[in-house]
């Protein structure tokens, strides 16, 4: 079955600071990787996604991740963190069969101080 | 850019009583979903609809619950008779198939 690890529950980080957050997943084949982000109140909003080829992915606000099939994992990087990022991020596996179901990880809250 | 919409924003009712959650999907997608989060929790998988049918549901699916798309452009989570436990955030959310779903900013569900 498919499941998805995020082993840190909250995060802060200086503004101006990297960030890297941490992804496990768990599925029978290389899945559909995603990463959401939710602002307070707010819903959940695309960063990126894997489906194929380049194992680097370019997001949204300076996002990337990595695709490591040998860890199974997609961790969530930022070179220099703004105060605005501060969210709840979110790693989703995608079932390649059928409808893509999500499968979410428990999130990460950032937060960013001055 | 197309965005899915929820409506209401925040519901409110008492226990037993039926629930509709309304979701306009993007007009181009296909596929349909809810999803839940519970308060303090991850957000899960309840349900994905194509086809005028459901393709899967989640154990937390259950006979309470129901979806609909009563027309071209709406999209419903019917919950029958609902119980505390059903409190949480229901984010509706599409895609064309293959490609990254869009979320709604989902309807807070609160059961008195």
């Amino acid at each position: 079955a498919q499941s998805v690890t995020q082993p840190d529950i909250h995060i802060t980080v200086s503004e101006g600071a990297s960030l890297e957050l941490r992804c496990n997943y768990s599925y029978g084949a290389t899945p559909y990787l995603f990463w959401y982000v939710q602002s307070p109140g707010q819903g959940l909003q695309l960063l990126l996604k894997y489906f194929s080829g380049d194992t680097l992915v370019q997001g949204i606000k300076g996002f990337e991740a990595e695709f490591k099939r040998s860890q199974s994992s997609f961790n969530l990087r930022k070179p220099s963190v703004h105060w605005s990022d501060a969210a709840e991020y979110f790693c989703a596996v995608g079932d390649r069969t059928g409808a893509n179901n999500l499968f979410f990880g428990t999130g990460t809250r950032l937060t960013v101080i001055p | 850019e197309p965005e899915v919409t929820q409506t209401p924003s925040h519901q409110v009712t008492q226990m037993g009583q039926e629930v509709i959650l309304r979701c306009v999907p993007i007009s181009n997608h296909l596929y349909f979903y809810w999803y839940r989060q519970i308060l303090g929790q991850k957000v899960e998988f309840l349900v994905s609809f194509y086809n005028n049918e459901i393709s899967e549901k989640s154990e937390i699916f259950d006979d309470q619950f129901s979806v609909e798309r009563p027309d071209g452009s709406n999209f419903t989570l019917k919950i029958r008779s609902t119980k505390l436990e059903d409190s949480a955030m229901y984010f509706c959310a599409s895609s064309k198939g293959n490609q990254p779903q869009h979320f709604g900013d989902g309807t807070r569900l609160s059961i008195l």
